[in-house]
């Protein structure tokens, strides 16, 4: 069964360092998303492409945080520099994208990050 | 404003017994989804089933079943007989389609449940 696929599967900085995920989505789904889960908590919404365009950021900290997709296939969120509120899950899904309200997300494993 | 509310922040149940996880949802729009998501300790997100605004009848997955009340807007999963490879945190989320065929998936707060042998 495909999978969305994600690295790596645990991270550990020092703030302000820079630190960097990547994720494979599932093939053929253009909508790709980046949530962050703080422990204890459900996801928020980071970033979510359309193909290879930004549909919204608006919860993204544009100051520290990046996000691309350049080819509309795989992606890369970056975090620099690292801060210690930053440790959280991050977890990246896709979806086929037709923006209907039954669309489900397949989820990656997630890339844990501590900053110390 | 809170979208999705999951008032259980834990629950215990006994291995075999059913359980009712609850969640209430606020939005204004006519059409949305609801789903339900399992979250083991490796951490992936699973989905568990869907339900449609309009959906008449209450979803149903194997021993899963979502008890749709529209008009008091909540959405519980249901577990049946319920076994020890449920324990997991469990998430609530609505989907919107918002404008240009964009669209929202937002999270409530979880729910941890734990099966006892």
């Amino acid at each position: 069964e495909a999978e969305v696929a994600q690295s790596p599967r645990y991270k550990i900085t020092e703030k302000s360092q820079a630190v960097a995920f990547w994720c494979d989505p599932i093939s053929g789904h253009a909508t790709l998303y980046w949530y962050r889960q703080i422990l204890g908590q459900g996801p928020e919404l980071l970033v979510q492409f359309q193909d290879e365009s930004v549909v919204d950021d608006s919860q993204l900290p544009k100051d520290r945080f990046s996000a691309e997709r350049l080819k509309g296939v795989d992606s890369t969120l970056k975090i620099q520099p690292a801060e210690l509120g930053d440790s959280a899950m991050y977890l990246c899904a896709s979806s086929f994208g037709t923006a209907a309200t039954n669309e489900k997300l397949f989820f990656g494993s997630g890339t844990q990050l501590s900053v110390l | 404003a809170q979208k999705i509310t999951q008032t259980q922040p834990g629950m215990f149940v006994q291995e075999k017994e059913a359980v009712t996880l609850d969640c209430t949802y606020d939005t204004s729009d006519q059409s949305y989804g609801l789903f339900w998501y399992k979250q083991p300790s490796s951490g992936e997100m699973i989905f568990l089933i869907y339900q449609g605004s309009y959906d008449e009848q209450n979803a149903t997955e194997g021993r899963y079943s979502l008890n749709f009340q529209k008009a008091r807007k909540s959405a519980n999963l249901v577990i049946s007989a319920s076994q020890l490879g449920d324990s997991a945190m469990y998430f609530c989320a609505m989907r919107e389609v918002l404008y240009f065929g964009n669209e929202k998936l937002t999270f409530g707060t979880g729910t941890r449940l734990t099966i006892i042998p």
